[in-house]
């Protein structure tokens, strides 16, 4: 079983504050990294999947990186907004394709 | 469009009592996901089944059993349920096994 970690577990920054966090996991027999997004009363959706290392990816002021050679992945928020308090979970997958998920890290952006 | 569809909604079991979780999904995904969600816990994977006509065990399969009924739909069956059982289950699909997942919108199960 593969043990995915997120740090921290919880943030509270302001309204146009620029946050990250970080997701690690073991870099032996790595597939693909996945971040979701899980507001209070929805459902998780998926943000990015991932799978080079040196990958990034963005959408809209979010934007992700991965180094599979030291098992990390960030994810970056650039000028937060309160529509942007959720939780953010990271999962990897090793060869078989089953996500093992980390226990994410609640943002609260205070306007 | 619906995407994952999960029924019921909240449910309430005593001890030993039998449930089906159902889950449908109208994406034609090919791979569907049973987790269950436990403070502190994150999501964790019941079972999983890649494509129609294979079911595989995740990370906590003891006392549950799942059927993939055809290409849309994958029940998450308890047939005796204990208290530890007690958690919120979500359902997921693919479109591939390792794409990203959609998910339903939970089942929350208590057992008393």
């Amino acid at each position: 079983i593969l043990n995915v970690e997120q740090s921290p577990q919880s943030l509270h920054v302001q309204e146009g504050d620029s946050t990250n966090f970080t997701c690690s996991f073991p870099s032996s027999n790595f597939y693909a990294l996945h971040w979701y997004r899980w507001e209070t009363a929805k459902s998780p959706e998926a943000l990015f999947v991932m799978t080079l290392n040196g990958d990034e990816k963005k959408k809209g002021q979010i934007s992700a990186t991965l180094n599979t050679k030291e098992g990390y992945s960030y994810l970056y928020i650039k000028g937060s907004q309160p529509e942007d308090s959720a939780t953010y979970l990271c999962a990897t997958s090793g060869g078989g394709g089953k996500l093992i998920f980390g226990q994410g890290t609640t943002l609260q952006v205070k306007p | 469009n619906a995407g994952v569809t999960q029924t019921p909604k909240f449910q309430v079991l005593k001890t030993g009592q039998s449930m089906t979780l159902q889950c449908a999904q109208d994406m034609n995904h090919n791979s569907m996901y049973w987790y269950r969600q436990d403070p502190g816990m994150g999501l964790r994977l019941i079972y999983y089944s890649a494509s129609e006509g294979t079911t595989d065990k995740g990370e906590v399969p003891n006392g549950y059993n799942v059927s993939r009924l055809n290409k849309r739909e994958f029940s998450l069956r308890l047939e005796s349920a204990a208290p530890s059982q007690t958690s919120v289950y979500f359902c997921a699909s693919s479109e591939a096994l390792r794409g990203p997942q959609h998910f339903g919108d939970g089942t929350r199960l208590s057992i008393l």
